[in-house]
Parts: structure tokens; C-alpha cells; sequence
């Protein structure tokens, strides 16, 4: 089935340690996005990218880097986790970046927490 | 700024209609989408309006006026699997998404 793959489903971790979310798309999407999403709170876009090889910063990408080396992936990194990171993340794609008709296709999303 | 608003949560019959409604504040406007998120589970598309009116689409309508900040999404013949949290998002000029902290829809016998 096409879609969006993220890996890992949950993950537990400890405070300071890195780690990276990792998505995948086979539908050749040209744009990619990471969200957070906490409970109360909107979803919060944390970095995208419109097209293979750029990327840019959203709503609140302190902590966390990415990058789009090619069309299909595009991998989010926690370089030194904190307890405020905890939340689940979606990885989002669509086909274009600046249509007012881009839909957007998530992953199943990731679990994380952080102790 | 931007603004976006809907109830955080509402409660309706199966079988009835139910309407959830998002009032918005942005200085800039490229559309309206609502996504329908099942708990645990990935959001997935529903609807898109960018021009006043209703939009019908199956069970499911939804309605835009860009004068009154104010969009509605209108569920009818409501079935259990219609629970889930509905998530209202605003597309502003630069073409981001503003997200609703959605509206947990939960349907009773």
C-alpha cells in the first residue's frame, strides 16, 4: 500500500541521548513535513522541506535537525533529547508546497518519551 | 496574528447531525482544510474550502465564509465510527498550515 512508513512506532529514551525518527514516502511527493502533536495543542510544524535537497525551519524546530537527500526520505534528529520533547510526531508529505489545495498524507506516527 | 478556534469537545446521537465550528483570525487566506483523526491513529483528509459556500461531499459537508473568519464541518446520519477528533487547519499567505487543536466528536447510542 502507498503511503508514508515511519519507524520507530514508540520509543522510550533517555534524557541526552540522540536519536532519529526516521519516513519514508513512495508516493514521490515533493514535499515533506515533520509535526508534533500534544495533547491540547494544534499540530506544530517542526521542520519541512519543499523539495529534495532544501529544507526549512517551522513553528518550533529548536532541538531537532533534518535532511532531505532525496525524494523518498526524510529523517528527523533529536540531537540531545530533553522531557519536553516528548509528544508524537507526524511525518506528513504532499505533492506540492504552494497550492492552497495541497493535502497532506501522515504517517501513522511515532511515540516518544523522554525520561 | 493568526488564530484558529474550535469547541475542544462535543457529544452527539448516532443517527443525528452534528456541526463543529472553526473561527479563525489570519492576515492572509489560501483555504480551510479539516482532517479527521481516530484516536491513535494518523489525521487523513476530509475537506478543502478556499471560496465561500458549502461543500458537500457523502455524509460530510462543509462550509467557508472568508468575510466572518468562520468555517463549520456537518456530519449527518452519524455512525459510532464517526468518533474521532475532527482538526480544522488554515492555509495562510505563505502557504503553511495553522492547526486547530481539533474537536474530540464523540458519538453515543
Amino acid at each position: 500500500t502507498a503511503g508514508i512508513t515511519q519507524a520507530p512506532t514508540s520509543q522510550i529514551l533517555a534524557a541526552g541521548r540522540s536519536m532519529t525518527l526516521r519516513c519514508t514516502q513512495d508516493m514521490r511527493h515533493n514535499a515533506m513535513y515533520w509535526y508534533r502533536q500534544d495533547l491540547g495543542l494544534g499540530l506544530r510544524l517542526i521542520h519541512y522541506s519543499n523539495t529534495a535537497g532544501t529544507t526549512g525551519k517551522g513553528e518550533v524546530p529548536d532541538g531537532y535537525s533534518v535532511s532531505r537527500a532525496n525524494t523518498d526520505d526524510f529523517p528527523l534528529t533529536l540531537a540531545s533529547a530533553v522531557p519536553s520533547q516528548t509528544s508524537v510526531y507526524f511525518c506528513a508529505s504532499s505533492e506540492g508546497s504552494r497550492s492552497g489545495a495541497n493535502v497532506l498524507t501522515f504517517g501513522a506516527g511515532s511515540r516518544l518519551t523522554v525520561l | 496574528g493568526q488564530n484558529i478556534d474550535q469547541p475542544t469537545e462535543m457529544t452527539a446521537t448516532e443517527g443525528a447531525i452534528v456541526q463543529i465550528n472553526c473561527t479563525y483570525q489570519t492576515s492572509g487566506f489560501n483555504g480551510l482544510f479539516w482532517y479527521q483523526q481516530h484516536a491513535g491513529e494518523a489525521p487523513t483528509f476530509l475537506s478543502y474550502n478556499v471560496l465561500d459556500g458549502l461543500e458537500e461531499k457523502g455524509r460530510f459537508s462543509s462550509f467557508l465564509s472568508r468575510s466572518k473568519g468562520y468555517s463549520y464541518l456537518l456530519l449527518k446520519e452519524l455512525q459510532m465510527k464517526d468518533s474521532a477528533s475532527y482538526l480544522c487547519a488554515l492555509m495562510d499567505s505563505n502557504y503553511q498550515l495553522i492547526w486547530g487543536a481539533g474537536t474530540k466528536l464523540i458519538i453515543k447510542p
